[in-house]
């Protein structure tokens, strides 16, 4: 079993539409949980980070974490064709080592 | 704020040559920096983690010898792959977080090609 697992996709959404991006974890001692954009042959982008149960949400954006089922959720809202790309799910077990396990990424397509 | 740049952001080199990437937080203080690798449509995998004026620590199966980092300053971190061959050639990527920070945050990224 992989430590961070998600969907490889590709998901595809219509424009408009909600987009739900899911991971999964193995270590009950994770701490902290981010997600991360990749655009084509870029570097990957900080979205948002969670470390409570619950929700945060950041404009479009909304981070679900349960601890108690080892999962960690991605919505994005109104998805627009500029959020197509690869979304990495990335754990932290020690959050001041800082050190991140990452999932290999869910593709997510946009369509007009 | 929290900016990390990377130079190169993409080179050629020879085969046997060796080729020194910077990482650089142009912003804030990082405390500690990772490098990764990526191949085409793989994911992130980390390479080593580097604390400012410490020796790196390397992940499992990454020659320290063939990848030495180099960590000089809160703002200055260095990649040197030695004797590059052809299976060296990937995507190369920095990240800086600061001391009790959750989050860190990348470099651009920097493309090898090794011929």
């Amino acid at each position: 079993q992989k430590e961070v697992e998600q969907n490889s996709g590709p998901l595809s959404v219509p424009e408009g539409a909600i987009a739900s991006l899911n991971c999964t974890y193995s270590d009950r001692g994770s701490q902290s949980f981010f997600w991360y954009r990749q655009y084509s042959g870029k570097s990957p982008e900080l979205i948002m980070f969670i470390y409570s149960n619950g929700d945060k949400e950041d404009g479009r954006f909304t981070a679900q974490l349960n601890k108690a089922s080892q999962y960690v959720s991605l919505l994005i809202r109104d998805s627009q064709p500029s959020d197509s790309a690869t979304y990495l799910c990335a754990v932290n077990t020690n959050t001041n080592a800082g050190k991140s396990t990452f999932g290999d990424g869910t593709t997510l397509t946009v369509k007009p | 704020g929290a900016v990390v740049s990377q130079h190169p952001s993409w080179v050629i080199c020879k085969s046997g040559t060796s080729v020194k990437i910077e990482c650089r937080s142009l912003d804030f203080q990082a405390t500690t920096m990772f490098w990764y690798r990526q191949f085409p449509k793989q994911s992130l995998m980390l390479m080593a983690t580097s604390n400012e004026g410490s020796k790196a620590t390397y992940e499992q199966g990454v020659e320290k010898d063939k990848f030495l980092i180099n960590h000089a300053s809160l703002t200055l971190s260095t990649l040197t792959v030695t004797s590059a061959h052809p299976e060296d050639s990937s995507f190369y990527i920095c990240s800086a977080k600061v001391a009790g920070a959750y989050e860190q945050y990348f470099g651009p990224g920097t493309r090898l090609t090794v011929t």
